[in-house]
């Protein structure tokens, strides 16, 4: 059973672009989670999302940030104009059950 | 919302030795996980351990839910250990899906 997987891992971007970091959970895994990692800030929750809903955005920023986990296909985290502060490690998790979650490799976005 | 203390933040060590790592929260807990990141930036899951003791190999953890703590035991240590040791808690009060990190124990084993 593979792990969760995301790519890329790493992504740089020019400020004002946008990023698009993508997520597979694992197989019969239905929840999805995204947490940033900034580097004086540690790893915080952002957004906890089932098949075509958004459950939990409490931890999004308010703008520039969505997210979707669509019927078909992986998970998406999207970041429009994007500005140096966004430079972070963005990490995905599965699980099958509201509890237990296992986290992919992360993608490392480097805004320049 | 929760919060959630780990000691100590710094740990060093010579391969072999043994260590103890905390983890305090502040409130109920239905979800308590135990991760290992690697210096390649990797999260890896340890013990899923909202209660009890479980043990894998040279690591074991224990939770005491009441008393609000758990502990992360590392026997026999390794370089191959080294890295940062998060702990993450879902609470009951609020959203167990969210998992409140700690801010980890930075461990190095020296060979």
């Amino acid at each position: 059973n593979a792990g969760v997987m995301q790519n890329p891992r790493h992504l740089v971007r020019r400020r004002g672009q946008e990023a698009r970091l993508r997520c597979s959970p694992m197989k019969g895994h239905s929840h999805v989670y995204w947490y940033r990692q900034l580097p004086e800030e540690g790893l915080k929750f952002m957004v906890y999302l089932q098949k075509e809903n958004i459950i939990d955005e409490s931890g999004m920023p308010k703008e520039r940030f969505s997210a979707e986990f669509p019927k078909e296909g992986p998970s998406i985290l999207r970041i429009q104009q994007v500005v140096r502060g966004d430079s972070a490690a963005y990490f995905c998790a599965s699980s099958p059950t509201p509890y237990e979650q296992y986290f992919g490799p992360g993608t490392r976005l480097t805004v320049t | 919302g929760i919060q959630v203390e780990q000691s100590p933040p710094d740990l060093i060590l010579q391969e072999g030795a043994n260590s103890t790592l905390r983890c305090n929260f502040s409130d109920s807990v239905n979800n308590l996980q135990w991760f290992h990141q690697n210096p390649w930036g990797q999260l890896i899951n340890l013990f899923y351990i909202p209660s009890g003791t479980k043990q894998n190999g040279r690591l074991s953890a224990t939770t005491v839910a009441t008393e609000r703590y758990s502990l992360l035991y590392i026997s026999s240590s390794q370089t191959t250990d080294s890295g940062v040791y998060f702990c993450a808690v879902g609470s009951e009060g609020g959203s167990a899906r969210q998992l409140t990190f700690g801010s980890g124990t930075q461990l190095t084993v020296l060979p």
